[in-house]
Formats: structure tokens, sequence, C-alpha cells
């Protein structure tokens, strides 16, 4: 039981449409980064954020956006959401101590597909 | 530019069979090396992880990894697989000044009775 929960578990948007991920992190941990997992991929880095400011991004567009509330919970947000979106998003938390060795802990996802 | 390679898209196994899960990375310098599992509608779980000292590291579950700095690897092993251990493995890495991790594509595990 890694304690990071996420919501919904499953949705299902039509291009175009904007959708909102919600991740609660582990009690204690600070930091909280989101990856993408396409299909037969690994996790990709999407961004990271802590104490509330994005601290460090990945390759993808301004569509994805997020923001870090001060309880340390987070949303991912897609606008104008495209086919290839489809995926896994995960969220990961960790404390500022394990944040610099990679040490995350991950929640179960929630998968996201676009028709 | 880090990257991580799994060769390995798909291994099988017969339970109490012994298990190796290779992983390549490139990389500048020494990274930090972690191998997690992603069992069905579950998240990525942490096996172990390498930052320095002994190269070969235990984790969780009976697994071990090694790291090779000449062969730049980081093999996953198991001296006997459970049929609790199929899942998909994945290797990254993680550089020492930025904060995100980079994954392999990954290895789907499967184990025969």
């Amino acid at each position: 039981e890694t304690g990071v929960t996420q919501s919904p578990t499953h949705l299902i948007k039509t291009r175009g449409q904007q959708v909102t991920l919600r991740c609660s992190s582990q009690s204690g941990h600070n930091t909280v980064s989101w990856y993408q997992q396409a299909l037969g991929q690994g996790p990709q880095f999407i961004f990271q954020y802590y104490r509330e400011e994005e601290n460090g991004r990945g390759n993808f567009p301004p569509r994805f956006s997020g923001l870090q509330f001060p309880n340390y919970s987070s949303e991912l947000n897609v606008n104008a959401l495209e086919l290839d979106d489809s995926a896994l998003y995960l969220c990961a938390s960790s404390t500022a101590g394990t944040v610099n060795t990679g040490e995350l802990f991950f929640g179960e996802g929630s998968r996201l597909t676009v028709l | 530019a880090q990257s991580v390679t799994q060769p390995d898209i798909h291994i099988t196994v017969s339970e109490g069979a012994s298990l190796e899960l290779r992983c390549n990375y490139s990389y500048g310098a020494t990274p930090y090396l972690f191998w997690y599992v992603q069992s069905p509608g579950q998240g990525l779980q942490l096996l172990l992880k390498y930052f320095s000292g002994d190269t070969l590291v235990q984790g969780i579950k009976g697994f071990e990894a090694e790291f090779k700095r000449s062969q730049s690897s980081f093999n996953l092993r198991k001296p006997s697989v459970h049929w609790s251990d199929a899942a998909e493995y994945f290797c990254a890495l993680k550089n020492t000044g930025f904060q995100k991790l980079v994954f392999g594509t990954g290895t789907r595990l499967l184990v025969s009775p």
C-alpha cells in the first residue's frame, strides 16, 4: 500500500476536450511527479511540483499543465485532447530527501482514453 | 543523452527456475539505477536501487541486481521465480542533477507452471 491515491481510475474523453486528473500524495511527502505511460511503453516524465511550484518539466507541450495545493495534493490538466494522449497517467510522491535519490512512490494511475 | 534499454519485451520462465532481466543504460557518469515492478492494476513498486558502493544490491521479494560499469548494465536476477512474480518490470535511471526518472520500455515476465 503506497498511500498515493489517484482519481478517476478510468475515463473516456473525445478529441478537443479537457481533462483534470487528481492525486493525493503519501502522508509526509511534499513533492509530486506526473508520468505518462502509453500502451507498451515505459513511463515518461511530464513534470514535477515542489512547494506548489513546477520544479522540472519533460518534453510535453504547454497544454499539459499542473497544480500543487498546500496539502501537497496535485492536479494534472490536459487541454485540447488528442488521440495520442490516451495513456495511463501516473502520479508519484516523494520527500525532498527521496526525490534526490529518485525513490518514488506511485499511485495506481488514471487510464485516459481519447476517442 | 541518457537512456535505458531493456532488450527483452517478453520473457517466459518456468516456476522455480532462475530469472535474469537485462537492462543497459546510456549516461555520461554513474547514474542512480532502479528496478520497478508493475502488476496488473497496480502502480509501480520499487524493487531495488543502486547509488554507489557495492555493485550487487539486494531488493524486496528475493530480487537482486548487479551494476557493471564496464558493460553499462544493471541486470535483475532472482534464483527461483514464483507465479506471483508475473508482472512488467521496468529499469530506470536518474541523473544526479535533475529530478526525473528515465524508464526503459519494460519487460513482461510470464511464469509457466
